[in-house]
């Protein structure tokens, strides 16, 4: 069964600071990665995703992820957090099936 | 095109009762999925389509029940609200590369 871990509950950064959220999957095959970004009381918005080729993967607004098979990881970063960056995020994990599994989601908090 | 809409966006039903959280993507997507979010456990899958006429269940089904009559429409079911069941609904779709497409959420309320 295939599974997402997001380490980090909360994170609190400075503006203008770099930024990487963690996450981890388990799941047999190659995987398909997702990041998305919610802010409060809306929808899911794709940050970015990973299928396959290069392992570094740019998203909208800044963001990048990548992917490392060895690890079992699929970090994202950004390399100076804005304000309204404040959001949270959320790792999913896809099969060929069109099902996700989510990670429990990581709160980024931007300190002024 | 609307994407992905979902309406209500917002329900406040009282234990016991029945409702239909309606869903509808106007993109031609085969695959379509019904998530529920809850604090600190992310999106959870209650059930899924990958076309017409074919359904299954996902992580969480127990309580709801889904139907697939057109590509279009994906209806999820509450036959009988129990409070557990509050929560915010997600109706999802993609064209089977696993993109998925989210609609606004619906936030339930079951007293």
């Amino acid at each position: 069964a295939q599974s997402v871990t997001q380490p980090d509950i909360h994170i609190t950064v400075s503006e203008g600071a770099s930024l990487e959220l963690r996450c981890n999957y388990s799941y047999g095959a190659t995987p398909y990665l997702f990041w998305y970004v919610q802010s409060p009381g809306q929808g899911l918005q794709l940050l970015l995703k990973y299928f396959s080729g290069d392992t570094l993967v740019q998203g909208i607004k800044g963001f990048e992820a990548e992917f490392k098979r060895s690890q079992s990881s699929f970090n994202l970063r950004k390399p100076s957090v804005h304000w309204s960056d404040a959001a949270e995020y959320f790792c999913a994990v896809g099969d060929q099936g069109g099902k996700l599994s989510f990670g429990q989601g990581t709160e980024l908090s931007v300190k002024p | 095109n609307a994407g992905v809409t979902q309406t209500p966006k917002f329900q406040v039903l009282k234990t016991g009762q029945s409702m239909t959280l309606q869903c509808a993507q106007d993109m031609n997507h085969e695959y379509m999925s019904w998530y529920r979010q809850d604090p600190g456990m992310g999106l959870r899958l209650i059930h899924y389509s990958v076309g017409a006429g074919i359904t299954d269940q996902g992580e969480v089904p127990n309580g709801y029940n889904v139907s697939r009559s057109t590509t279009e429409d994906f209806p999820l079911r509450l036959l009988s609200a129990a409070p557990s069941q509050t929560s915010v609904y997600f109706c999802a779709s993609n064209r089977g590369n696993n993109e998925q497409f989210f609609g606004p959420g619906t936030r339930l309320t079951v007293l």
